[in-house]
């Protein structure tokens, strides 16, 4: 079974332009989260996605923005990148439904993102 | 490359030995537990999970112990190996489906 996949792996921007993240979840899984790890700090909570709705927000500028598909994967967008945009953006996703099996939070390798 | 913190708490430990990794938890209604391992330019890697009403679990060489009392998690690592030198961290959950993550501590397995 295939797990979470990002795309691309590696993006380098230039400061001011706009970057597009992707990621696909896990069969099945409904959920998607974006976090940002930036070198020095921990995963720093972005965007969560259920069933097509966005859920809940981090506290990041509206330039970050997202949406899911309805085939559940989905983007991740930058406008107007700075500097301090560089990071490592993960991607995670969770099953549908309540119970135990519906928590567990999986992640893919995640695009990082360099902004020069 | 390095994507993960540089200034992470470190653990140093001679191949073979166990490692213990802590993690302080910050909020007492969270119910559910996940450690993950992250190499270096991974992304984080599902270990093991644990529920509030458990206070010990058990993997393949693991072991998640749950203080609720002083809001501690630790992992254990048994016969540690030089393919378990990655970034460590503890994430947890009040039943919300938001999830708050550790920063991590940084294991180094000495041969």
């Amino acid at each position: 079974e295939a797990g979470v996949t990002q795309s691309p792996t590696h993006l380098i921007k230039t400061r001011g332009q706009q970057a597009t993240l992707r990621c696909s979840p896990i069969s099945g899984h409904t959920s998607v989260y974006w976090y940002q790890q930036a070198l020095g700090l921990g995963l720093q909570f972005l965007l969560w996605y259920d069933e097509g709705e966005e859920r809940n927000r981090g506290n990041f500028p509206p330039r970050f923005s997202g949406r899911q598909f309805p085939n559940y994967s989905s983007e991740l967008n930058v406008n107007a990148l700075e500097l301090e945009d560089s990071a490592l953006y993960l991607c995670a996703s969770r099953a549908d439904g309540q119970g135990a099996s519906s928590e567990k939070l999986f992640f893919g390798s995640g695009t990082q993102l360099s902004v020069l | 490359g390095e994507s993960v913190g540089l200034h992470l708490p470190t653990l140093s430990v001679q191949e073979g030995d166990n490692s213990i990794i802590n993690c302080a938890y910050s909020n007492s209604a969270s119910d559910y537990f996940i450690w993950y391992k992250q190499e270096s330019g991974k992304g984080p890697q599902f270990i093991i999970d644990i529920r509030s009403n458990m206070d010990k679990r058990q993997g393949q060489r693991v072991t998640v112990l749950l203080n609720k009392t002083v809001k501690h998690l630790s992992l254990q690592i048994a016969a540690t190996q030089p393919g378990d030198s990655a970034v460590y961290f503890c994430a947890e959950s009040s039943g919300t489906y938001k999830y708050i993550f550790g920063t991590g501590t940084r294991l180094k397995v000495l041969a």
